[in-house]
């Protein structure tokens, strides 16, 4: 049973460029969560997704991030025009359907981008 | 406001020696308290959970925790460390489906 993949592992994006990362929950999972961490912080939620609805965006940056669960395939978090302060890693957690908060949430290995 | 604070940034013990790695959080509600830890360049795996209950938590690879509400507190604690715990710890905190994080503690281990 394999668990959270996320990919690609490492992203390196120009500034002004577009990045897009990718998650695929565990399975059986139907809900998605992003997270950031920026340098030597703590990880910071940004989104809570569920098949083909954002149900909280409120860590969202207001503008360039967006994030989609489509029916099929994996969760995919869009950061447009992309500055060098997007850079960071970016987590992915699932838990199934009902539980949430109660499962404790498994994490994937993150995606670290760096902006040049 | 919601906060989780790990007041020690770094922390060096010996191989075989006790371990207590500090969590003190700032919630509304009764919190859910998590500990996850992180090696380099890893995800991070979950240590431990409380919601409710015995205030004393086992988790894996040896490790507990005290919830004391008095103190709004939850601690790491180990008796003996390997040298395999060298990674960064994180104390988390919520109530609905969104964690509130600590900024971590990067536990070395020397031998």
């Amino acid at each position: 049973n394999a668990g959270v993949m996320q990919n690609p592992r490492h992203l390196v994006r120009r500034r002004g460029q577009e990045a897009r990362l990718r998650c695929s929950p565990m399975k059986g999972h139907s809900h998605v969560y992003w997270y950031r961490q920026l340098p030597e912080e703590g990880l910071k939620f940004m989104v809570y997704l569920q098949k083909e609805n954002i149900i909280d965006e409120s860590g969202m940056p207001k503008e360039r991030f967006s994030a989609e669960f489509p029916k099929e395939g994996p969760s995919i978090l869009r950061i447009q025009q992309v500055v060098r302060g997007d850079s960071a890693a970016y987590f992915c957690a699932s838990s199934p359907e009902g539980q949430g908060i109660n499962y404790g949430y498994t994490f994937g290995s993150g995606t670290r981008l760096t902006v040049v | 406001a919601q906060s989780v604070t790990q007041p020690d940034i770094h922390i060096t013990v010996s191989e075989g020696a006790s371990l207590e790695l500090r969590c003190n959080y700032s919630y509304g509600a009764t919190p859910y308290l998590f500990w996850y830890v992180q090696s380099p360049g890893q995800g991070l795996q979950l240590l431990l959970k409380y919601f409710s209950g015995d205030t004393l938590v086992q988790g894996i690879k040896g490790f507990e925790a005290e919830f004391k509400r008095s103190q709004s507190s939850f601690n790491l604690r180990k008796p003996s460390v390997h040298w395999s715990d060298a990674a960064e710890y994180f104390c988390a905190v919520g109530n609905t489906d969104k964690l509130i994080f600590g900024t971590g503690t990067r536990l070395q281990v020397f031998p």
